[in-house]
C-alpha cells in the first residue's frame, strides 16, 4: 500500500525564517512530487511540483527531492504570516492517481 | 469564474436522505476525482473517472456513488446519508499526463445529523 508519511506540526517559525516541511514516501516508484498549500476550511492550491532529483526554486519556494532516500521536502524562505497554512505533499506513481500525506500545519508568527 | 465548480457549498441533511453533490469543470480536463477530507484524515479518494465511460473505486466507496455525465460533469451520490459521511468533500480534475497535478474544486462541506 502506497504512504505518504509528514509530521502532523504544527511547526512554528518566526517571521522571516525559512520554514523546513519534510514528506516520506513508500512507493519507490513514486515519479512526481507535489507540494499543496491548504488554508483551514478552503481548497488545497498546488505551489510546487518536482520531478527529478535534487532542488527545485521558485520564488520564496524551494522544493527538494531525494529519490534514493524516497524523501521530498519544502522550504519556504523568508516566511510570512501569510504562509500559515497546512501543507500537502503529495506522490505519484506514473499515470495512477496521488496519494496524499496528512498535511503539516505551519504557523508563522510576527 | 472557478474552473472547478461544485454545487453546494453547504449542505445540512438528516440521516438516511439521498444527496446529491456536483462537479463541473472548464478546464477541459479527462480525469475527475471525489475526495472527502476528515481532520486528523488528510485526503481520501472516493471514486475517481480517466474519462467518461470509465469509473473506478477509491479507498473509501462504500455508501457513496458517482454518475460521469459528460467529460465535464462529475457526481457524488450519498445513497443513504449518515452522520459519519459528515466531512469536507472535494472535486478535483487532472489533465492525462502522466506528471499532471490535481486541480481542486472549493469544496462541499456536507454536514449529515
Amino acid at each position: 500500500q502506497k504512504e505518504v508519511e509528514q509530521n502532523s506540526g504544527p511547526l512554528s517559525v518566526p517571521e522571516g525564517a525559512i520554514a523546513s516541511l519534510n514528506c516520506t514516501y513508500s512507493d519507490r516508484g513514486s515519479q512526481s512530487f507535489f507540494w499543496y498549500r491548504q488554508y483551514s476550511g478552503k481548497s488545497p492550491e498546488l505551489i510546487m511540483s518536482i520531478y527529478s532529483n535534487g532542488d527545485k526554486e521558485d520564488g520564496r519556494f524551494t522544493a527538494q527531492l531525494n529519490k534514493a532516500s524516497q524523501y521530498v521536502s519544502l522550504l519556504i524562505r523568508d516566511s510570512q504570516p501569510s504562509d500559515s497554512a497546512t501543507y500537502l505533499c503529495a506522490v505519484k506513481l506514473g499515470y495512477s492517481t496521488l496519494t496524499f500525506g496528512k498535511g503539516t500545519m505551519l504557523l508563522v508568527s510576527p | 469564474d472557478a474552473d472547478v465548480t461544485q454545487t453546494p457549498r453547504n449542505r445540512i441533511t438528516k440521516t438516511g436522505k439521498r444527496i446529491m453533490l456536483e462537479c463541473s469543470q472548464t478546464k477541459g480536463h479527462d480525469r475527475m476525482y471525489w475526495y472527502r477530507q476528515d481532520p486528523g484524515l488528510g485526503l481520501r479518494l472516493i471514486y475517481y473517472s480517466f474519462d467518461v465511460k470509465d469509473i473506478n473505486k477509491g479507498e473509501i466507496s462504500d455508501g457513496y456513488s458517482v454518475s460521469r455525465q459528460a467529460q465535464a460533469k462529475f457526481s457524488l451520490s450519498l445513497e443513504s446519508a449518515i452522520p459519519n459521511q459528515t466531512a469536507l468533500y472535494f472535486c478535483a480534475t487532472s489533465a492525462r499526463e502522466r506528471n499532471s497535478p490535481l486541480h481542486f474544486g472549493n469544496g462541499t462541506r456536507l454536514t449529515v445529523t
